[in-house]
Parts: structure tokens; C-alpha cells; sequence
């Protein structure tokens, strides 16, 4: 079983939809990581967490320590959200230079 | 005017051939990656370097040659390249490698062994 679970795999939505993609894991952590990867292949960091939530535009990000447990939330989806969103956690043991452990990812269509 | 940059973005090459992929960051970090995201997407940490010290290396086979020049560059040499090397190698840099901090990724190169 991977160190970090996302749910769903795949997830199809309609233009205007709000969207919610989960991340549990099972380590203590020090921070957690949304990353976003287009269709062209290019990965771009979106949020680091460490705690409570952040937005950004139409995107925010909430994290619960307790329960290991964070989600990404897509307010008022558009076509152009459709990627691949990546949770990644940073491990509290390992030095400060501990590696990302990543979730397998979340394939998000938007469909006009 | 890119942050963190690879050359090649795209590299065929034979089984049994050795090659590089570069990584260069303008970012003024301390520390950089490389990443592989295999067939599946799957993304693996490979290496992690902190001003050209080698930090991370993590279950990689020693035909993978991680180089740093200087702390703005870490390029990645691979010998004897096998078809299970193919994958889309992702560098990545930030500022000091601390727990909580933003990596920054280059575009990826994606390379094919045949």
C-alpha cells in the first residue's frame, strides 16, 4: 500500500461543477504538497500545506494533521483545469532534506 | 525567462548507449532533484543534492550518475541505458531543501529506449 492514497483516479466533470480531490497518508509529515502536471507533461506546485487551508483563485486547500487527511477543491470548474493533480508529502523523519513521497494521481476532464 | 530548465526535452536513444540530460536553475537555490515519473505517472525521487553535496539517493542503480558542477546545476548521466529506463526524468530545485518549501520543476524530458 502506497504512503499516499488519492481518490478518485479519475474524475470527469462538467464546466461550472465543483470538485473535490482527496489525499490521505499514512506517515508524519511536515508538509503536503498539490502539484499540478498539464497534459503537455509540465508539473507546477499549486499549494504547500502544513496546516488549516489556502486559496488561490477558484483553488483552495485544506489539510487535517489529526486525521492525515487533505483535499483540493475546484471552485466553478473550466476545461482548462484538466490535468493531472499530484498530492505529495514530505515525511517528518529523514533529515531536512527528507524526500517527497507522491500519490499516484488524480486525472481531472472538465468537459464543456 | 525559465526558472528551471532541462535539455533534452525529448531523447531516443539505443539500448546499451549512454546519455545526459542537463538541469539548470536561475532560481538561486541551494538544492535540486531529479524525478522520475514512470509509464504510470508514477512520480519517484531519484536524487537530491544540497549545494553539490549529494544528499538523497535513493534505491536508483549505479548507472545513474548524478554531476554538480556548481550549486546551479545538477545533470543527470545514465551508461548502459536499459528499456526499463524509459520515463520522463523531472529536475526540480528550492531554496534550501527545508521541510517546508516550494519545489520548483523543469519542463521534464522524456526519454525513450528502444
Amino acid at each position: 500500500k502506497n504512503e499516499v492514497e488519492q481518490s478518485p483516479q479519475n474524475l470527469t466533470a462538467q464546466e461550472g461543477e465543483f470538485i473535490t480531490i482527496n489525499c490521505s497518508y499514512s506517515v508524519g509529515i511536515s508538509a503536503l504538497h498539490w502539484l499540478q502536471q498539464h497534459p503537455g507533461g509540465g508539473i507546477v506546485s499549486l499549494f504547500m500545506l502544513s496546516s488549516g487551508k489556502k486559496k488561490h483563485g477558484r483553488l483552495i486547500a485544506t489539510i487535517n494533521i489529526q486525521e492525515k487527511h487533505s483535499s483540493l477543491h475546484i471552485t466553478a470548474s473550466h476545461p482548462r483545469d484538466s490535468a493531472v493533480y499530484i498530492c505529495a508529502v514530505r515525511p517528518d523523519y529523514g533529515g531536512s532534506q527528507g524526500n517527497l513521497i507522491f500519490g499516484k494521481g488524480t486525472k481531472l476532464s472538465v468537459k464543456p | 525567462d525559465t526558472a528551471v530548465s532541462q535539455t533534452p526535452k525529448y531523447l531516443v536513444t539505443q539500448m546499451g548507449n549512454d546519455k545526459s540530460i542537463k538541469c539548470e536553475q536561475n532560481l538561486g537555490h541551494d538544492t535540486m532533484y531529479w524525478y522520475k515519473q514512470d509509464s504510470k505517472k508514477f512520480l519517484k525521487i531519484m536524487f537530491s543534492y544540497n549545494n553539490k553535496e549529494l544528499i538523497i539517493n535513493e534505491t536508483v542503480p549505479n548507472r545513474f550518475s548524478p554531476k554538480s558542477p556548481d550549486k546551479a546545476h545538477l545533470n543527470l548521466h545514465i551508461n548502459s541505458l536499459e528499456l526499463g529506463d524509459s520515463a520522463v526524468y523531472f529536475c526540480a530545485s528550492s531554496h534550501s531543501g527545508g521541510l517546508q518549501e516550494t519545489q520548483y520543476f523543469g519542463p521534464g524530458t522524456r526519454l525513450l529506449v528502444l
